[in-house]
């Protein structure tokens, strides 16, 4: 059965620092990997996917990710964090019945 | 193009009582999937309707259900709600329930369901 990990419940990083949110897969079949993002009282927005046309992904607002097979991972990065950028991250597997298994979040703080 | 729209956002019921929560999903698209999130659980599956059939269902009991109409607009239902029930409800489109690069799902600001 596919499912996501993700490191870290809270990640706080000062503005202009890199941002790195981490997701570890767990899939017997190549993944579809998708990195949310939810502001408070919205819904979530996706930032980016992998659907295994390249490893490195890029998104919107800067973030990209970069999937490694042979660690199982799928960490999200960005090179300068804004304060905008501070929200709730979640990753999440397509599982083989094509639904979304999302990861328990990971909650980015962005100091000034 | 209008997002997906959820009604109401916030709701207060009790103990016992039953809700129904709306969803109207981007124009053309004609799947609607279902996510309950909390605290606790985190986002967890609830049911995807494609065509007014539903086609996928996670583990809730059956005091959860669902439909679609033919225009793709989805209820949810809950009855004899618990107090374990209070989440946020969040609803999401896609165009094709198939896989991958298809199966981007786009959420609508979601219900927030409180039982006292």
């Amino acid at each position: 059965a596919q499912s996501v990990t993700q490191l870290g419940s809270h990640v706080s990083v000062s503005e202009g620092a890199l941002v790195l949110l981490r997701c570890n897969y767990s899939s017997s079949v190549p993944p579809y990997l998708f990195w949310y993002v939810q502001y408070p009282n919205q819904g979530l927005q996706l930032l980016l996917k992998y659907t295994s046309a390249a490893t490195l992904v890029k998104g919107i607002n800067g973030f990209e990710a970069e999937f490694k097979k042979s660690e199982t991972s799928f960490h999200l990065t960005k090179p300068s964090a804004h304060m905008s950028d501070a929200a709730e991250y979640f990753c999440a597997v397509e599982n083989n019945t094509d639904k979304l298994i999302f990861g328990t979040g990971t909650r980015l703080q962005v100091f000034p | 193009k209008a997002g997906v729209t959820q009604t109401p956002r916030y709701l207060i019921k009790t103990r016992g009582q039953q809700v129904t929560l709306s969803c109207s999903p981007i124009s053309g698209h004609r799947s609607v999937s279902w996510y309950q999130q909390t605290p606790g659980q985190g986002l967890q599956f609830l049911f995807e309707y494609f065509s007014e059939t539903q086609r996928n269902k996670g583990n809730f009991p059956g005091r959860f259900s669902g439909r679609q109409f033919s225009n793709s607009r989805s209820e949810m239902n809950v009855s004899t709600l618990e107090l374990g029930d209070s989440a946020l409800y969040l609803c999401a489109s896609s165009l094709d329930p198939s896989g991958g690069a298809r199966n981007e799902q786009f959420f609508g600001p979601g219900t927030r369901l409180t039982v006292l």
